[in-house]
């Protein structure tokens, strides 16, 4: 199975400024064919289901707003909030979906300090 | 729109059963990769089960031979059923639409259905 691992488990970022969320998947979850990276990033406030913000490491979901972003290749990635804002309170989840068992980070815990 | 509904959660003891149905609306279940993700309580996420547009399956090892996934094209919903529960399957589980053949991430999450395993 493909082990992620995010770091840090739970960050505190003043407002306006820069979070950074990293994820490690434990091998390659580039897709040769199209040379994508199968790697998503959700988000869960409480009490609601994730939502998609980021596919293909650096693809943005309709609708998210531009302060989100991915980056990354191979097996080190990152999701950036250029200027954190008080509604992206949140767990921030990365996944591989390339290959069953599809697996998730264990979750990153983004507050505001 | 795009709307997921879950449905069949609740209470039932070690050895039991339950299935869950996930009712879709604003899209046809059957043209979509369909998934069920769990989560425990105040832990993570966690991959349960696929079904494939052609129709194949696919359960984690945690699942795998108690768990069937299986749709109702007719109506539109899908289907979890779950038998010779545990105590760590307890968990919110939630129905989920895959965006676009496995490419584009899962774009549409139910509100999910609490499942507890408890005598």
């Amino acid at each position: 199975d493909i082990v992620m691992t995010q770091s840090p488990d739970s960050l505190a970022v003043s407002l306006g400024e820069r979070a950074t969320i990293n994820c490690k998947s434990s091998q390659t979850i580039l897709y040769s064919s199209n040379s994508k990276e199968y790697l998503a990033w959700y988000q869960q406030k409480p009490g609601q289901p994730p939502k998609l913000l980021i596919y293909w490491a650096s693809t943005r979901d309709s609708g998210v707003p531009d302060r989100f972003s991915g980056s990354g290749s191979g097996t080190d990635f990152t999701l950036t909030i250029s200027s954190l804002q008080a509604e992206d309170v949140a767990v921030y989840y990365c996944q591989q979906y390339y290959v069953t068992p599809f697996t998730f980070g264990q979750g990153t815990r983004l507050e505001i300090k | 729109e795009v709307q997921l509904v879950e449905s069949g959660g609740g209470l039932v003891q070690p050895g039991g059963s339950l299935r869950l149905s996930c009712a879709a609306s604003g899209f046809t279940v059957k043209n979509h990769y369909m998934t069920w993700v769990r989560q425990a309580p105040g832990k993570g996420l966690e991959w349960v089960s696929v079904i494939y547009t052609i129709g194949s399956t696919k359960y984690a090892d945690s699942v795998k031979g108690r768990f069937t996934i299986s749709r109702d094209t007719s109506k539109n919903t899908l289907y979890l059923q779950m038998d010779r529960l545990r105590a760590d399957d307890t968990a919110v589980y939630y129905c989920v639409r895959d965006k676009a053949d496995g490419d584009n991430g899962w774009d549409y999450w139910g509100q999910g259905t609490l499942v507890t395993v408890s005598s």
